[in-house]
């Protein structure tokens, strides 16, 4: 089983600052078969990122993925009032497994 | 649009088994060629995805939890189900139904979720 690792556990931000969270894969996820989801309270996860990088259907250009291998990022470029959540990243390069999330707060 | 829709009860004795639905509309599950899954959150797991099912009936299951669960479509009525055997305080959790892009992939639209709660 795949461990992924997220950090920060929680990320203290304003509105309009930029957010990087991170995701490390206890080894290679094959293809960079990498996705990021967004959970607010109460609600399901919404897909944000699939492929470490292919935005979903109607994310926000705002929202983008990069890395490779064992290493992946999620960037927010500018935060909005709506992006404080909860962000999972996700490996379906073998039997999928989620990180275990960080929390995007207001400052 | 495509929705889904979880049904079930939300409090199932330990030992025994937890049984849910999940209702899909918007898309024929018999005409799409995407796979259909369930996966489960709870505080002290997080997120686990538990199996996925094709509507001809190829499945996928978590190596952790396969001996426990069978998952299962009914393309007449457009849904599929879950099945987890021998539940104990392990299990309660929020299950979620979703579409899975790909076979045990990502999930792209996901059900609002229901409780389970296993206890006496």
């Amino acid at each position: 089983e795949i461990v992924l690792t997220q950090s920060p556990g929680t990320l203290s931000l304003s509105p309009g600052e930029r957010a990087t969270l991170s995701c490390r894969a206890s080894q290679s996820v094959t293809s960079n078969y990498l996705a990021w989801y967004q959970q607010k309270p109460g609600q399901a996860p919404r897909l944000l990122i699939y492929g470490a990088s292919s935005r979903a259907t109607g994310i926000p250009d705002r929202f983008s993925g990069s890395g490779s291998g064992t290493d992946f990022t999620l960037t927010i470029t500018r935060l909005e009032p709506e992006d404080f959540a909860v962000y999972y990243c996700q490996q379906y390069g073998s039997s999928p497994t989620f990180g275990q999330g960080t929390k995007v707060e207001i400052k | 649009q495509l929705q889904l829709q979880e049904s079930g009860p939300g409090l199932v004795k330990p030992s025994e088994t937890l049984s849910l639905t999940c209702n899909v509309s918007g898309v024929s599950i018999s005409g799409s060629n995407f796979y259909w899954a369930w996966i489960r959150q709870s505080p002290g797991r997080g997120l686990d995805w538990i199996a996925s099912i094709y509507y001809t009936g190829s499945t996928y299951y978590n190596p952790s939890l396969k001996s426990r669960v069978t998952i299962s479509v009914d393309t007449s009525k457009n849904q599929f189900s879950l099945k987890v055997n021998s539940v104990t305080a392990a299990d309660t959790a929020v299950y979620y139904c979703a579409r899975d892009r790909g076979g045990s992939y990502y999930f792209d639209n996901w059900g609002q979720g229901t409780l389970v709660t296993a206890s006496s």
